[in-house]
C-alpha cells in the first residue's frame, strides 16, 4: 500500500490564483480530512469527509472547498489564494468514525507559499 | 468542546536523559488521545494512543504516557533519551465517533544534546 499521497510537495502562487492540492488513499479508509500546519499553532481541521459525497467544515474553512467524488480520493482547493493562506498542508483518512482501534494516517504534506 | 494544551513549545535534554513532554486536554466526553511526532519536513507519524483499554500506554520507540482522568494530563516519557529522538511532538484529543476530527495542542520541540 502507498498509504497517504499528496501532491504536490512544494507550491508557490501568487495572490488570487487559484489550485487544488490532491490527497489519495489506497486503504479503503471512509474517513478523509485537511489540516493545516502553522507555527506555534499545530494543526487545524480545514475541512473533512465521512465518507463519499459526504463532507464538512472544520475549524478554519474559509477560502477552502472540498468534495469527495470517490472513496480513494479527496482534493483540497483554494479559491483565490491569499498570504494567509501560506502553510504546510496535510491530508489525513482513517477506517471509520473512531472506535477504540481506529487510527488516523498522515500524507507527507504540501507546503504552501503565497506570495 | 475539546481542547489539548502542550506545556512548552521547546524541551531541550542531554542524550540519556529522561524525556518528558506534557499535555493537558479538555474534553466533556471520554477522550481518545493520541501522540504523533514529526521529523523535519516530514508528516506525522503515531507514538501512541489511549483508547480506554489501559491507562499506561507504550508506544514505538521507547515512548509511553500514562492518562490520568484526576489530572485530564496525558504526558509523554521516554526514560533515556537518544539523538534521533529530536522531532517534533503533537498531543491529540478527539471524542468517540468523531472520526477525522483530531483536536492537536500546539506542538513541543524536542532537542537532544550530546
Amino acid at each position: 500500500n502507498a498509504g497517504v499521497t499528496q501532491t504536490p510537495k512544494f507550491q508557490v502562487l501568487k495572490t488570487g490564483q487559484s489550485m487544488t492540492l490532491q490527497c489519495a488513499q489506497d486503504m479503503n479508509h471512509e474517513y478523509m480530512s485537511w489540516y493545516r500546519q502553522d507555527p506555534g499553532m499545530g494543526l487545524r481541521l480545514i475541512h473533512y469527509s465521512v465518507g463519499a459525497g459526504i463532507t464538512d467544515q472544520g475549524e478554519v474553512p474559509n477560502g477552502y472547498n472540498v468534495s469527495r467524488s470517490t472513496t480513494e480520493d479527496f482534493p483540497l482547493r483554494l479559491l483565490s489564494a491569499a498570504p494567509s493562506q501560506t502553510s504546510v498542508y496535510f491530508c489525513a483518512s482513517s477506517y471509520s468514525a473512531g472506535g477504540n482501534t481506529d487510527t488516523q494516517y498522515f500524507g507527507p504534506g504540501t507546503r504552501l507559499t503565497v506570495l | 468542546a475539546q481542547s489539548v494544551t502542550q506545556l512548552g513549545s521547546h524541551v531541550s535534554v542531554s542524550e540519556g536523559a529522561l524525556v518528558l513532554l506534557r499535555c493537558n486536554y479538555s474534553s466533556s466526553v471520554p477522550p481518545y488521545l493520541f501522540w504523533y511526532v514529526q521529523y523535519p519536513n516530514q508528516g506525522l507519524q503515531l507514538l501512541l494512543k489511549y483508547t480506554s483499554a489501559a491507562t499506561l500506554v507504550k508506544g514505538i520507540n521507547g515512548f509511553e504516557a500514562e492518562f490520568k482522568k484526576s489530572e485530564t494530563s496525558f504526558h509523554l516519557t521516554k526514560p533515556s533519551a537518544h539523538m534521533s529522538d529530536a522531532a517534533e511532538y503533537f498531543c491529540a484529543v478527539r471524542g468517540w465517533n468523531q472520526g477525522g476530527k483530531l483536536i492537536f495542542g500546539q506542538g513541543t520541540e524536542l532537542s537532544v544534546k550530546p
